[in-house]
């Protein structure tokens, strides 16, 4: 199938904002997701967007949806040392069980690097 | 608390030597998956399962069985495994309702020397 594309790297500063782009390919997700992933450890959901909805904000996160051109971003603000992770984006892809029974599908992950 | 517990967390082993990677859940979720994390290639399905006695072929099945027998159990097996299944192993697992979020477990590193 299609991917879901993410740039592979991006570096900061701390206490600039930090924007990962994704383009996903389904159009009718309902969900689409941001994991993090630390070094060394599994994935962790950081936020989800429902597709009916432009932008969602959850303290420093904010997600933005652009359904009409299939992208999503996640913007960090006031990034630290702590957010240097592997982020991924992810969307729900109808399988054998249809809707939202489908499948995560997600992007190769972009590595955040903050420096001091 | 809510787990997804894999083991073992870190295999060495060798070509052929059938081995069985574990994955228990204690939210009675439906739904359980296995998914394997390469350099470069991002995280990529291997199999899934929607319900006891129910599984589906992911984008990398092939060399990989698994059973869901149980509703918290859902192994991987490896029946003669190869160096290009050296990897980084997740099981993920999810109700099939609502906002569908993964709870990943914390990973199985295997080498295939």
């Amino acid at each position: 199938g299609e991917d879901v594309e993410q740039s592979l790297f991006l570096s900061v500063r701390e206490g600039d904002s930090s924007v990962i782009n994704c383009t996903y390919t389904d159009s009718s997700s309902t969900y689409l997701y941001w994991y993090k992933q630390e070094p060394g450890a599994g994935l962790q959901l950081l936020t989800y967007i429902f597709s009916n909805m432009d932008m969602k904000q959850d303290q420093r996160l904010t997600v933005l949806l652009n359904k009409k051109d299939k992208h999503l971003s996640l913007r960090i603000a006031d990034t630290q040392t702590g957010d240097s992770a592997i982020y991924f984006c992810a969307e729900i892809r109808n399988g054998n069980y249809g809707g939202s029974q489908g499948n995560l599908i997600f992007g190769k992950g972009t590595k955040l690097s903050v420096k001091p | 608390e809510a787990q997804v517990t894999q083991n073992p967390r870190y295999l060495i082993t060798v070509t052929g030597k059938k081995l069985t990677v574990t994955c228990s859940q204690n939210m009675n979720h439906e739904y359980m998956s296995w998914y394997r994390q390469d350099p470069g290639l991002g995280l990529r399905q291997i199999y899934y399962s929607m319900n006891v006695e129910v599984t589906d072929k992911g984008d990398v099945p092939e060399g990989y069985k698994v059973s869901r027998k149980e509703k918290r159990n859902f192994p991987l097996i490896l029946e003669s495994p190869s160096p290009n299944q050296t990897s980084l192993y997740f099981c993920a697992t999810r109700r099939v309702s609502g906002a569908n979020v993964l709870t990943f477990g914390a990973g199985s590193r295997l080498t295939v020397l």
